[in-house]
């Protein structure tokens, strides 16, 4: 089975803290993604990588970096943590487009609640 | 931009019931995959059912089924004889053919089984 480990399910961080987000997947996965997830929105895209130190912005990038330094681990940095950022986090990791039995779908971590005081 | 709408933020079910979540998209694509993710309270997300945009027929595993209308631009996902395990977010998202594989996700709905 796919394996996306989140390092903390929950956090609690003051405004202006830097903060860092882990997630570690145990497939080969060549694609990591970081979504954030809020009531009535959904999830929305952060930042995806489709290769080690290679990264692309989501929908909402700002106030949010990246670094995938090795191919299993995906991290979210939070460089000056605001209120507005408390939210759920979630990580997940899929096969690069072109492996067609599993095109497209992406495997999730249990989530990081945030909470920024 | 792909827009995926699902018009139903709660719903709630007897068990042993039948249910159907609805969930409608807008693109210009005409290749493309939408899938039913579900998130259990404990809130790990995991693949319900995909359909390919290409395949005419319906996708089906187990209880869970979908009606897909390309025309229609609608994807809702039917679940039969709904089990209190059931209980959980459920997200419609659309992928098309980008290079990342990257999702859009609709709001969700939370659906209740009731004993």
């Amino acid at each position: 089975d796919v394996k996306v480990t989140q390092s903390s399910r929950y956090l609690v961080k003051r405004t202006g803290e830097k903060v860092f987000l882990e997630c570690v997947q145990d497939m080969d996965h060549e694609n990591m993604f970081w979504y954030r997830q809020d009531p009535g929105l959904g999830l929305r895209l952060i930042y995806f990588s489709y290769d080690v130190k290679m990264k692309e912005k989501g929908d909402i990038p700002e106030g949010y970096s990246v670094s995938r330094e090795k191919k299993e681990r995906f991290s979210l940095i939070l460089e000056s943590a605001s209120t507005n950022q408390t939210s759920m986090y979630l990580c997940a990791s899929s096969l690069r487009q072109g492996r067609y039995l599993a095109k497209n779908i992406q495997y999730f971590g249990a989530g990081t609640r945030l909470s920024v005081l | 931009a792909q827009t995926v709408t699902q018009s139903q933020p709660e719903m709630s079910v007897q068990e042993a019931e039948t249910v159907t979540l609805s969930c409608t998209y807008d693109t210009s694509e005409n290749n493309y995959y939408l899938f039913w993710y579900k998130q259990p309270p404990s809130r790990q997300m995991i693949l319900v059912i995909r359909q390919e945009a290409y395949k005419q027929q319906n996708a089906t595993e187990n209880r869970f089924s979908v009606n897909f209308q390309k025309a229609a631009k609608s994807f809702s996902l039917k679940i039969s004889d709904s089990q209190l395990g059931d209980t959980a977010m459920y997200f419609c998202a659309f992928s098309d053919n980008n290079a990342g594989n990257m999702l859009t996700f609709g709001g969700g709905t939370r659906l209740m089984v009731k004993p």
